[in-house]
């Protein structure tokens, strides 16, 4: 069966500073990967999307970058944090056919203060 | 581009009541996907709808999808406790081929 890491679970960093999370699917190969960031009480914002190794599309121009070194490897960075960075960040993986159900990792809470 | 209205926003209900969320689009949908976040978790997929005027059951959760392929809804019958959280419906954008998001429905249920 498929699984979904994602690290850590909660985060707090001073503004300025440099993030990464990393997220990581096992039990398939050539998954679509995506982050999705959600402020408090609202909906999901697509922030980028991966349809291979190398290849990002970015929704939503910001302070974040993504990276997917790996197959089933993505990463979420930014050189330096703002203060409206923070939410909870969510990646998520599908199956590369139409209409595929995304399936969410467990989620990142980032507080930049 | 592609957007999908869902309403209510925030419903409370007391234990044992209905409830019902919509969502709403102004083109017509190739499919619909439904998802429940439990408070502090992460979405969860529940279901797709993909033919006109379809009908879905899993256990209380009723799932329909319009005639016209434009709205679809989910009533949850005698709420419990348990099905606390945020509902999201998503759609796949004509233009990306991605999935867009609602902004949910938070339902409370008073035990």
């Amino acid at each position: 069966s498929q699984t979904i890491h994602q690290w850590p679970a909660t985060l707090v960093q001073p503004v300025g500073s440099p993030l990464s999370l990393e997220c990581t699917v096992e039990g398939t190969s050539n998954p679509n990967l995506y982050w999705y960031r959600q402020a408090a009480g609202r909906g999901l914002q697509l922030l980028f999307y991966s349809v291979g190794i190398g290849q990002i599309s970015s929704e939503v121009p910001q302070n974040l970058s993504a990276s997917r070194p790996q197959d089933r490897q993505f990463i979420l960075s930014s050189k330096k944090l703002l203060l409206s960075d923070s939410g909870f960040y969510l990646c998520a993986w599908n199956w590369r056919q139409d209409n595929s159900p995304l399936h969410f990792g467990n989620g990142t809470r980032l507080t930049v203060t | 581009g592609q957007q999908v209205m869902q309403i209510p926003q925030y419903q409370h209900v007391q234990e044992g009541e209905d409830f019902t969320t919509y969502c709403n689009s102004s083109t017509t949908l190739s499919n619909i996907q439904w998802y429940k976040q439990r408070p502090g978790g992460h979405p969860v997929f529940l279901i797709q709808l993909v033919k006109s005027g379809e009908v879905k059951k899993q256990k209380r959760l009723t799932f329909q999808f319009g005639e016209a392929k434009k709205n679809s809804s989910l009533h949850i019958t005698a709420t419990q406790t348990t099905d606390v959280g945020t509902y999201f419906c998503a759609v796949t954008s004509s233009n990306t081929g991605k999935l867009i998001f609602g902004q949910g429905t938070t339902l409370q249920v008073k035990p």
